[in-house]
């Protein structure tokens, strides 16, 4: 089957555009997640889908994030009026029902790069 | 809160030796605890994780993990190294408490395996 799918794979933009990251999730998957990966911060937490429920934003670091998913599926991330801090590899992964010890299996990552 | 300790940047070591790779973790809660593994330009890839039961966790591709409660720690050893082990490895603890269900993620060790 196929795994947890991203897109773009590389955007870059210019400072002060907004951006939108795609990920879809592995079929099945409840729970869905953001992390972004940064030199020098390592992998963050950004946000957290289960279900229905209201989505964890606890991760996001400023309110130019935003993340939505439809469907209990498909989840796009946003990130507003970008700056150059925002340039990372930004990873989506889902699990199967977020229950105890689920693996969270990724995907390949957007690459972001704000100019 | 949880954290993660992975205390080497980097390993060295030659193809046909053992290896380990460092990780030592604080929760307030039970530990769930993960190992990933990313090779360049690819996701993260689940290795293995311990939830409970016997403290020697096996894994994908050979890799094994032993969980130290009293040291808090959770190194990954392989008892012959490959080349294309040379990656770079994180490791990832929850104790799934509250409503968030995310991975606070070590800032990685990069392994390399010289022939």
């Amino acid at each position: 089957g196929a795994g947890v799918s991203q897109s773009p794979s590389n955007k870059v933009t210019e400072k002060g555009k907004d951006v939108e990251l795609r990920c879809d999730p592995i079929s099945g998957h409840t729970a869905l997640y953001w992390y972004r990966q940064s030199l020098g911060q390592g992998l963050e937490f950004l946000i957290y889908f289960q279900g229905n429920s209201a989505p964890d934003k606890s991760g996001l670091p400023s309110d130019r994030f935003s993340a939505e998913r439809t469907g209990g599926s498909v989840s796009t991330l946003t990130i507003q009026r970008t700056q150059q801090e925002d340039s990372a590899v930004y990873l989506c992964a889902s699990s199967l029902a977020a229950t105890l010890g689920d693996e969270q299996f990724f995907g390949p990552g957007t690459r972001l790069t704000v100019l | 809160a949880q954290s993660v300790a992975q205390p080497e940047d980097q390993v060295n070591v030659a193809e046909g030796n053992p290896l380990t790779v460092k990780c030592t973790y604080s929760v307030s809660g039970n530990p769930y605890l993960f190992w990933y593994v990313q090779y360049p330009n690819r996701g993260l890839q689940f290795l293995l994780k311990y939830i409970t039961g016997d403290n020697l966790v096996k894994g994908s591709y050979g890799f094994e993990a032993e969980f130290n409660k009293s040291q808090t720690s959770f190194h990954l050893k392989k008892p012959s190294a490959l080349v294309s082990d040379s990656a770079l490895y994180f490791c990832a603890v929850s104790d799934f408490s509250g409503s968030a269900r995310q991975l606070t993620f070590g800032s990685g060790t990069q392994l390399t395996v010289l022939p």
